[in-house]
C-alpha cells in the first residue's frame, strides 16, 4: 500500500461549485497534515496546514479523520484560479520530511 | 526577492553528462531539502541537511547523485553520469527549525532536468 493515495481526478467542476478531495495515509503515527497547491510547471505551496480534527479558512475546509487515516480538503465557491493539483501531505518525520501524495488535479470551468 | 533560489531553472544535458544544480535557501533557514518530482507524481524526498550536516539520504539517491551545503547556507546537487530516467524537476525547499511543531517548508521554483 502507498503511503499516502489520492484520486488522480481531474475534478471538472462549474464556477461556484463545492467540490471534495479525499486521500488515504498508512502511517498512523502521523501527526500533522498539510495540504499543498501546485500550479502547472511552478512549485508547491502550502495552502493549509491540520494539527487536530480540522481546519477552515474562509472558502477551504480541510478535516481530519484519525481513526480511518483519511483527511478530505472541501473547496467551496469554487474560482477559476483554484484550478491547480492539490497535494496531500502527512508529515511523518521528525524533522519533517515531507511524503506527497501524487495529487488531485482540479479544473474548475466558466 | 527572498524566497528559495535555483539555479539553472532548466537543464538540458546528453546522456553521460555531469550537472550541478545549485539553491539558495531563505536567508535565516537552517534546514534546506531536495526533491524530485516527475511528471503525474508529487515530490519525493531525495535528501536534507540541517546547517551543513545531511542527515539523511533517501534510497532514491544513488552513487551517482551527491549533494553537498559546505557553510550551511546555499546547497548544490550533483548527478553523475547522467541517465534518461533522471529527467525530472529537482525541487529544493527551506524551513526554520523550532522547538516543536510543523515548520512550514519553502520551495524554490526547481530545476527542470531534460537528459537526451
Amino acid at each position: 500500500r502507498k503511503e499516502v493515495e489520492q484520486d488522480p481526478g481531474p475534478f471538472n467542476v462549474p464556477e461556484g461549485a463545492t467540490v471534495a478531495f479525499n486521500c488515504t495515509y498508512s502511517n498512523s503515527a502521523s501527526q500533522s497534515f498539510f495540504w499543498y497547491r501546485q500550479d502547472c510547471r511552478k512549485e508547491p505551496k502550502l495552502l493549509m496546514s491540520v494539527y487536530s480534527s480540522g481546519n477552515e479558512d474562509g472558502r477551504f475546509t480541510a478535516q481530519l479523520n484519525r481513526a480511518s487515516q483519511y483527511i478530505s480538503l472541501l473547496i467551496r465557491d469554487s474560482k477559476l484560479s483554484d484550478s491547480a493539483t492539490y497535494l496531500c501531505v502527512p508529515n511523518s518525520g521528525g524533522y519533517n520530511k515531507l511524503i506527497f501524495g501524487a495529487g488531485t488535479r482540479l479544473a474548475v470551468h466558466p | 526577492d527572498t524566497g528559495v533560489s535555483q539555479n539553472p531553472r532548466h537543464k538540458i544535458t546528453k546522456r553521460g553528462q555531469n550537472v550541478t544544480f545549485r539553491c539558495d535557501p531563505i536567508s535565516e533557514h537552517n534546514r534546506l531539502y531536495w526533491y524530485r518530482q516527475t511528471l503525474g507524481q508529487g515530490p519525493e524526498f531525495l535528501t536534507y541537511f540541517q546547517n551543513e550536516a545531511q542527515l539523511e539520504k533517501s534510497r532514491l539517491l544513488s552513487d551517482r547523485f551527491s549533494a553537498e551545503r559546505p557553510k550551511g547556507s546555499f546547497s548544490t546537487l550533483e548527478i553523475q553520469r547522467t541517465e534518461q530516467g533522471d529527467s525530472a524537476m529537482y525541487l529544493c525547499a527551506s524551513s526554520l527549525s523550532l522547538a516543536s511543531s510543523y515548520n512550514e517548508q519553502f520551495f524554490g521554483p526547481g530545476t527542470r532536468l531534460t537528459v537526451l
